[in-house]
């Protein structure tokens, strides 16, 4: 089976400084990992994707996600935060069921980012 | 948002009625899931359809019944919902030929059940 865990329920910010999300795995397989974000109201959309290729994922909008096997961790980071960052963080891990995709997402960790 | 579409995006309902969601993905995926939202709680699988062929439901109560006529089209039919039943309602869709798939999701509908 699989878990992810959000270290955070909520990280504030201010405009232009570091933003860092953290998220811990467990698998017993070689999962692949996301992060996705929901703005309010909204749907929920791939910021970035770890399928084993390389363990520096660059995503969407500036972010990118370091994938550390020995930690097992997968945390989110952006150098600047920009106002339009503030929505909820999901970190999510692959499941192993066939021919589909499963998903086991974390329980969110909200970005608030102040001016 | 334009690859997955879902309709109506807001629905408010009594216990009694009789209402159905609309998703639609534009991808060419093959499978299609619904997730229910609530407040303060994980992101939770109701169904599965996978080519057409529903491969989970996740102990879902039975007012909630869907239908995937076919791998572009899924509906989430309602009936005699209770309040704990509103929610945002997201519909998903991925490839549908491996494990380790991203999945693409819907706006989502928003339902309140009064």
């Amino acid at each position: 089976a699989q878990s992810v865990t959000q270290l955070d329920s909520h990280v504030s910010v201010s405009e232009g400084t570091p933003v860092l999300l953290r998220c811990n795995y467990s698998s017993s397989y070689s999962p692949s990992l996301f992060w996705y974000v929901q703005h309010p109201n909204k749907g929920l959309q791939l910021l970035l994707k770890y399928t084993s290729a390389a363990t520096l994922v660059k995503g969407i909008n500036g972010f990118e996600a370091e994938f550390k096997k020995s930690e097992t961790s997968f945390h989110l980071t952006k150098p600047s935060a920009h106002m339009s960052d503030a929505a909820e963080y999901f970190c999510v891990v692959s499941g192993s069921g066939s021919g589909y995709s499963t998903l086991t997402f974390g329980k969110g960790t909200m970005l608030l980012v102040s001016p | 948002e334009t690859g997955v579409t879902q309709t109506p995006r807001h629905l408010v309902m009594g216990m009694t009625n009789k209402k159905s969601l609309k998703c639609e993905q534009h991808l060419g995926h093959n499978a299609m899931y619904w997730y229910k939202q609530s407040a303060k709680k994980p992101l939770e699988l109701m169904f599965v359809y996978n080519f057409k062929e529903q491969t989970e439901n996740n102990s879902v109560p039975s007012r909630f019944s869907p239908e995937c006529p076919n791998s572009s089209h899924l509906f989430l039919h309602l009936h005699t919902l209770q309040p704990e039943d509103s929610a945002l309602y997201l519909c998903a869709s991925s490839p549908g030929t491996g494990n380790r798939d991203e999945q693409y999701f819907g706006p989502g509908t928003r339902l309140t059940v009064t």
